[in-house]
């Protein structure tokens, strides 16, 4: 059974500086994707990244980095310099490739930036 | 190009009750997903639809069932509604075979169930 863990669920800080959110994963599979959302208080969730099992290349867009390791199961995701507009729900989730586009999220950490 | 819309935003009903829940789907989009997230909790999924047929169902009893119909839009139907059944419940869409994994949601619609 596939189950994706947010250990993290509030964290706070003052605008400019940086934050990461922390995600570890569990899976029986060996082809599998990861992802990450954003759900502002409008409620709907926004698509930020995917990252398939077999590339670990990290990235960074713009302001957001992501950190996937396999040997350690997590996906870690960073926000650099951070601005007020960021204050959101982000959700860590996974796929197994045959499941088709049925995505298992985590908890969820809502992350406060302060002015 | 219009995104995922959801109807009605908020409603209340009582236990016992019964509810359908509205989604259009993204333009150009031909799978629909739901999901149902509890306060302060993570999405979880109901159900897929694709081309009107049920395509993949997560952990929830039968008395949650769905459409889909020709212009790919969709509707959750919940029967006997429970406490437990309060939450925000989301729509998704995406088109199967395309970008995977990567849904357009809609807003939601929040039930609550006294």
């Amino acid at each position: 059974a596939q189950k994706v863990t947010q250990a993290q669920t509030e964290i706070s800080v003052v605008e400019k500086e940086d934050v990461t959110l922390d995600c570890v994963y569990e899976t029986r599979d060996t082809t599998y994707y990861l992802f990450w959302y954003k759900q502002p208080p409008s409620g709907e969730l926004v698509f930020l990244i995917r990252r398939n099992s077999f590339d670990e290349q990290n990235e960074i867009s713009g302001r957001y980095s992501w950190n996937f390791q396999k040997s350690t199961s997590s996906f870690n995701f960073t926000i650099t310099a951070s601005q007020v507009v960021d204050s959101a729900v982000y959700f860590c989730a996974l796929s197994e490739a045959a499941a088709g586009n049925k995505l298992t999220f985590g908890g969820g950490t809502r992350v406060l930036v302060k002015p | 190009e219009t995104g995922v819309t959801q109807s009605p935003t908020h409603l209340i009903k009582t236990r016992g009750q019964q509810v359908t829940l509205r989604c259009s789907s993204q333009s150009g989009h031909n799978t629909v997903s739901w999901y149902q997230q509890a306060l302060g909790q993570g999405p979880q999924f109901i159900f897929q639809y694709y081309r009107e047929e049920e395509n993949g169902r997560g952990n929830f009893p039968p008395r949650f069932s769905g459409l889909q119909f020709p212009n790919y839009s969709s509707e959750l139907n919940v029967n006997a509604l429970e406490l437990d059944d309060s939450a925000l419940y989301l729509c998704a869409s995406s088109e199967l075979g395309g970008s995977f994994g990567e849904l357009f949601f809609g807003e939601g619609s929040r039930l609550t169930v006294l």
